[in-house]
C-alpha cells in the first residue's frame, strides 16, 4: 500500500497567549523527560528537562509539567511569540540505558502575530 | 550554531552508490549519536557511542555503518542503501555517560538524504 507521513498534532495560537503542548509516554522505568524545539531547516534544540522524582519544572517562560500517575508530559509557554513557532518533541530516557532517549511523534505550533 | 555540525548538508544517491555522512563537534563532548529523522516516524536513534565505543545499536540494518575513529567525530557509512532510507540524518553530541545520568545533547543541523 501507499506509505503516509506523520499527521502531527497542530496547535494555533495568538502572540501572547500561553501555550500548552501535551505529551504521553510509555515507559514507567524513564528516569529522565525532554523537551526539544525543531525549527525548519534546523536539528533539534534542547528547551527544558525533568527528572521522574519531581512533577514540575520551570525555565524562562516554560514550565514542564509530569504527571507519572497517567504518564503525561507537558510544556506550557508563557507569552507565546512568532520566534517560538517550531515543531516540539518530548523525549525520555530509559534509567538503564547510556543516553538512548525515545522520541514522541512532535506538536506543530504555529504562533500568528 | 549548536556547535555541533554535518556535511553535506545534502545528497542524493543511488542505491548502488557508497556515501558517508560527516559529524564534528567542537564542544568537547564525549558521547556521539546517529539519529533517522523520516516523515513515517518519530525521530530514532541509530547509534550511540560513549568514549569512541558503540553502546548502543537500535537494530539498523548493516547497510548503515557508524565510525567514530575520535571523541570529535563521526561517521555514517552508507551502502546500496533503499529509497525508504530517505530522510533527515541528525547527529548529535554530549557529556560521555554514566549509567542513569541524563547529559543534554546537541544537534547539528542534519543531513537530508535522498535515495533514488
Amino acid at each position: 500500500g501507499e506509505s503516509v507521513g506523520l499527521h502531527l498534532p497542530t496547535l494555533s495560537v495568538q502572540e501572547g497567549d500561553n501555550s500548552i503542548i501535551n505529551c504521553a509516554y510509555s515507559n514507567s522505568a524513564s528516569d529522565y523527560f525532554i523537551w526539544y524545539k525543531q525549527e525548519s531547516g534546523k536539528g533539534p534544540q534542547f528547551i527544558i528537562d525533568i527528572r521522574s522524582n519531581m512533577d514540575k519544572r520551570q525555565g524562562q517562560r516554560v514550565t514542564v509539567l509530569l504527571n507519572k500517575t497517567v504518564k503525561h508530559l507537558s510544556l506550557q509557554i508563557a507569552a507565546t511569540q512568532p520566534g517560538d513557532s517550531a515543531v516540539y518533541f518530548c523525549a525520555e530516557k530509559n534509567g538503564t540505558s547510556y543516553g538512548k532517549l525515545t522520541f514522541g511523534q512532535g506538536t506543530i505550533l504555529t504562533v500568528h502575530p | 550554531e549548536t556547535g555541533v555540525t554535518q556535511t553535506p548538508r545534502h545528497l542524493v544517491m543511488g542505491m548502488t552508490n557508497k556515501k558517508s555522512l560527516k559529524c564534528e563537534q567542537h564542544l568537547g563532548h564525549n558521547a556521539m549519536y546517529w539519529y533517522k529523522q523520516s516523515a513515517k516516524k518519530p525521530l530514532e536513534l541509530m547509534f550511540v557511542y560513549n568514549f569512541k565505543e558503540q553502546t548502543e545499536n537500535n537494530s539498523v540494518p548493516s547497510r548503515f555503518s557508524p565510525e567514530c575513529p575520535n571523541s570529535s567525530h563521526l561517521f555514517l557509512h552508507l551502502h546500496t542503501l533503499q529509497p525508504e532510507d530517505s530522510a533527515l540524518y541528525l547527529c548529535a553530541s554530549s557529556q560521555a555517560y554514566k549509567r542513569g545520568s541524563y547529559n543534554e545533547q546537541f544537534f547539528g543541523p542534519g543531513t537530508r538524504l535522498t535515495v533514488l
